[in-house]
C-alpha cells in the first residue's frame, strides 16, 4: 500500500543540525513531487520545501531558506531533509507528503523534531 | 507577505452544514491557486480531504465538498457528524513552487 515513512527526527541543541529522511513504498517514487510539512507543538501546518521528482527544481519557505536543504534518492525511493542551524521555532513534527497535483495525496506520519539545550 | 486566512473556530450542530473558509489578506482566491483541503485530529498525520478546489480524495464521503465561493476558496460539510469535529487547513499555490497554509479552523461539533 502506499506509504510514506519519516525518520531521523529527536532533541538536538541550537545551532546543531539533523537529517531527516522520509522511505516511500507502494508507488513510483520518481514520479512524484515531494514536500515537507512541519507543525510546531499546538499549531498549525506549515509548508516548509518541495522537490521536483527529478530533484532538480527545489523551493522553501522563507523561514527555512538558507538554512534546510531538501534532496532525494529516486534510486533508493527516499526524500531527505537537511536542516541546519537549528533554532528554537523550529521545535516539530516533520511530515513528508507527496504531490498529487493541486494537493498532498499521501502523508507520512511524522517525525519530531525537538530544539533544546 | 501574503497570509492564508481562515476561520479560527466554527460550531455546527450535528445534521447541520457548515461551510469554512480559505481567503488571501490581498486578492482574491481563484482556481489558479489550487485550493486544497485536509483534515487533523489531534496526534494524528492530516488527511487529504479536496484536491485542487473540488477533487474529493479517494475514499473521502461526499458530503465533503469543494468550491470557489465570492472571493475565496471553500469548504463546505453537508450532514455533519460527531467525527468531523477537527481541525481543518487549506493550502494554497503561490506560484514559484511556493506554498502557504492557512492558520486552521477548529471545527466544533455540538
Amino acid at each position: 500500500q502506499l506509504q510514506l515513512v519519516e525518520s531521523g527526527g529527536g532533541v538536538v541543541q541550537p545551532g546543531r543540525s539533523l537529517s531527516l529522511s522520509c522511505a516511500a513504498s507502494g508507488f513510483t517514487f520518481s514520479s512524484y513531487a515531494m514536500h515537507w510539512v512541519r507543525q510546531a507543538p499546538g499549531k498549525g501546518l506549515e509548508w516548509v520545501a518541495v522537490v521536483s521528482s527529478d530533484g532538480t527544481d527545489k523551493h522553501y519557505a522563507d523561514s527555512v531558506k538558507g538554512r534546510f536543504t531538501i534532496s532525494r534518492d529516486n534510486s533508493k525511493n527516499t526524500l531527505s531533509l537537511q536542516v541546519n542551524s537549528l533554532r528554537a521555532e523550529d521545535t516539530a513534527v516533520y511530515y513528508c507528503a507527496r504531490d498529487d497535483g493541486g494537493g498532498y495525496g499521501v502523508w507520512g506520519q511524522g517525525t519530531l523534531v525537538t530544539v533544546s539545550s | 507577505q501574503t497570509v492564508v486566512t481562515q476561520e479560527p473556530s466554527f460550531s455546527v450542530s450535528p445534521g447541520g452544514t457548515v461551510t469554512l473558509t480559505c481567503g488571501l489578506s490581498s486578492g482574491s482566491v481563484s482556481t489558479s491557486y489550487y485550493p486544497s483541503w485536509y483534515q487533523q485530529t489531534p496526534g494524528q498525520a492530516p488527511r487529504t480531504l479536496i484536491f485542487s478546489t473540488n477533487t474529493r480524495s479517494s475514499g473521502v464521503p461526499d458530503r465533503f465538498s469543494g468550491s470557489i465561493l465570492g472571493n475565496k476558496a471553500a469548504l463546505t460539510i453537508t450532514g455533519a457528524q460527531a467525527d468531523d469535529e477537527s481541525d481543518y487547513y487549506c493550502v494554497l499555490y503561490m506560484g514559484s513552487g511556493i506554498s502557504v497554509f492557512g492558520g486552521g479552523t477548529k471545527l466544533t461539533v455540538l
